[in-house]
């Protein structure tokens, strides 16, 4: 089965800030890839898929990047309501692999 | 208003059966495949089991298969999870989610693109 490595697992950043949170496959996986936000008590929101595609309706502060193994979720600049925990997913492929998450805190 | 709302969580002994609903309105459920994903007491999201839109394709996460089965209703919109034999490792929020297809650049591409709130299902003795 194909891991799905997610970095860093936690952080703390302020309104404004530009976070990148990274994601790594254990092998190649093109560009089957999504990325979801999480918050306590909520169903997960889709926020990219096919690695860089902007679901309708996220904001355009959301982006995302990369190909083969190494991926990448960019918030430009960090709103009050983005505060979550973030998945990348392995899609297509099964077992559609979760990463670990990472927790965006206030710092 | 496209909606998935789960039911059928509870509180189960070991070894024993829960079967959980999730009912879908506001979009054609034959027209998409579904999904449920569970998270775990401060763990992450694990994904569990997946099926296609009419039932020819059904995939199941190690953790689960051969005691859990997937299936759904297409007349009723309605899509279920028959859990067997659970472990207290079993306990988590279950959501039921829908898969979505794209085509970019010429490939095919799935997401969940619509989630439910989730139900929750407690393993203990």
């Amino acid at each position: 089965d194909i891991q799905m490595t997610q970095s860093p697992s936690s952080l703390s950043a302020s309104v404004g800030d530009r976070v990148i949170i990274t994601c790594r496959a254990s092998q190649s996986i093109s560009t089957y890839l999504n990325w979801y936000q999480h918050k306590p008590g909520k169903a997960p929101k889709l926020l990219i898929f096919a690695a860089s595609s902007l679901q309708s309706g996220v904001p355009s502060r959301f982006s995302g990047s990369g190909s083969g193994t190494d991926f990448t979720l960019t918030i430009s600049s960090l709103q009050p309501e983005d505060f979550a925990t973030y998945y990348c997913q392995l899609s297509y492929i099964t077992p559609q692999t979760f990463g670990g998450g990472t927790k965006v805190e206030i710092k | 208003e496209v909606q998935l709302v789960e039911s059928g969580g509870g509180l189960v002994k070991p070894g024993g059966s829960l079967r959980l609903s999730c009912a879908a309105s506001g979009f054609t459920f034959t027209s998409n495949g579904m999904s449920w994903v569970r998270q775990a007491p401060g763990k992450g999201l694990e994904w569990v089991s997946t099926i296609s839109s009419t039932s020819s394709h059904i995939y199941y996460a190690d953790s689960v298969k051969g005691r859990f089965t997937i299936s759904r209703d297409n007349a009723k919109n309605s899509l279920y999870l028959q859990m067997n034999s659970l472990r207290a490792e079993d306990t988590a929020v279950y959501h039921c989610a829908r898969e979505t297809e794209w085509i970019e650049y010429s490939m095919y591409y799935y997401g969940m693109d619509v989630w439910g709130q989730g139900t929750t299902v407690t393993v203990s003795s």
